[in-house]
């Protein structure tokens, strides 16, 4: 599996974008590049996932250059509710016999009135 | 949709005792897993099922069992508690072909004395 590195934490204000980069320089050709958002006491929750390019959806933008070998996760205009742990991490998104998904420390986002 | 349920909320063990950490889904997801989370830590994989009657070891399987005879049902059974199996312990389900796409349940805060 590969590794991924990120941010231990960032700070950021309310109404700003929060860009969120992630290293993972040994993805395999069949890794997808996933974001999970974790609130205290709670499960990780499913943000978005790409393979290259750029993937949006109602939540949050990722970008993944030709290479492959980041991916940055972009938050337009947070609010206090967007603080939460962010996992980025890198697999293969299907298959009989996963090793599941692989969880670094993540990025401790917090947001500031 | 309950969506992956896990019971019980919150649990004390003495060291030696042995219990069932229960996971429950109605999505009608093959895969399921359990993962644990230690306080400052990412989630590591225990086991993880790909269907009914399919059982497989994780990253850190040691003291846990798990069995599989209904696609809706995942329990995790600790043998003999240890304290060092105080942690947070998720469930998680997903359809076999969108493996990096999992929905986590609330989790079980496990205490072992």
């Amino acid at each position: 599996l590969a590794k991924t590195t990120q941010p231990i934490s960032m700070d950021s204000y309310e109404g700003q974008e929060v860009n969120i980069t992630c290293s993972h320089n040994n993805i395999a050709t069949n890794d997808y590049i996933t974001w999970y958002q974790q609130f205290p006491s709670q499960g990780p929750r499913f943000i978005i996932q790409g393979y290259k390019t750029k993937v949006k959806n109602e939540v949050a933008s990722l970008f993944i250059p030709a290479d492959r070998k980041s991916s940055t996760l972009s938050l337009p205009r947070v609010s206090l509710s967007d603080t939460a742990v962010y996992y980025c991490l890198v697999g293969e998104r299907s298959g009989g016999g996963a090793d599941g998904l692989t969880f670094g420390k993540g990025t401790h986002l917090i947001i500031q009135p | 949709n309950a969506g992956v349920t896990q019971t019980p909320k919150f649990q004390v063990l003495k060291t030696g005792q042995s219990m069932t950490l229960q996971c429950a889904q109605d999505m009608n997801h093959e895969y399921m897993s359990w993962y644990r989370q230690d306080p400052g830590m990412g989630l590591r994989l225990i086991h993880y099922s790909v269907g009914a009657g399919i059982t497989d070891q994780g990253e850190v399987p040691n003291g846990y069992n798990v069995s599989r005879s209904t696609t809706e049902d995942f329990p995790l059974r600790l043998l003999s508690a240890a304290p060092s199996q105080t942690s947070v312990y998720f469930c998680a389900s997903s359809y076999v072909g969108t493996i990096g796409e999992q929905f986590f349940g609330p989790g079980t805060r496990l205490t072992v004395l």
